[in-house]
């Protein structure tokens, strides 16, 4: 079936350092959709693409929908304590979305 | 975006009892759906809510189990009925924001413990 393959899984960084996760799938998507989890809450969207290629930026974070319409990825610059989270990405599927298991993020004081 | 709340944020029940879940948004919303999340997995999708009409389930979830109402276009309930310890778990109610764009916004969530 459609599944969305998010890596890494988990992240151990340095604050200050500069992130990057992906998704992919082995199927063509519409819509590619970033969110955040912090601890004992629900998903917050950060991101949202609809366009192939197309680039999108919110403060330091900046997300990308590939060109095969396969992938994405996330990047965060300049790592702050409280970017610690879960991801996730997520795409459409018959008027639902999907989502990937999520990449952990730690940051090491 | 739309704002989203849910009631109880938590709740620990007895096996073999029932929790009803309620879900507010702040605005009329055409989709709202119902997701159950296991600790330290994702997200996965129980049913659509539908409103005037019966939910619709995804895979491995039933209406006997998971009952929904969606009375109108700003409030839906999930109960999760008979009630084992396997269903102990985040449950998570959401809402589409403009129309076909299937930007999701989430609630807080509701973290069941059955004992």
């Amino acid at each position: 079936g459609q599944q969305l393959n998010q890596s890494p899984q988990s992240m151990f960084i340095q604050e200050g350092e500069d992130v990057s996760m992906n998704c992919t799938s082995s199927s063509i998507f519409n819509t590619w959709l970033w969110y955040k989890q912090d601890p004992g809450e629900g998903p917050v969207l950060l991101i949202a693409l609809y366009k192939a290629g197309e680039l999108t930026s919110n403060g330091r974070l900046t997300a990308q929908f590939g060109i095969t319409r396969k992938d994405s990825f996330l990047n965060i610059s300049a790592s702050i304590p409280s970017d610690v989270g879960i991801y996730f990405c997520a795409s459409d599927r018959d008027d639902k979305i999907i989502f990937g298991k999520g990449t952990r993020l730690h940051i090491l004081p | 975006s739309a704002v989203i709340s849910q009631k109880p944020s938590r709740d620990i029940c007895q096996r073999g009892t029932s929790l009803t879940i309620q879900c507010q948004v702040d605005s009329q919303v055409t989709m709202m759906f119902w997701y159950r999340q296991q600790p330290g997995q994702s997200l996965t999708l129980i049913a659509t809510a539908n409103q005037g009409s019966e939910a619709t389930y995804e895979s491995g979830f039933v209406i006997d189990k998971f009952p929904i109402s969606r009375p109108n276009l700003t409030f839906s309930t999930l109960t999760v009925s008979n009630m084992s310890p396997e269903d102990s778990s985040i449950y998570l109610c959401s809402a589409e924001g403009a129309s076909e764009s299937h930007e999701q916004f989430f609630g807080p969530g509701t973290r069941l413990t059955v004992l």
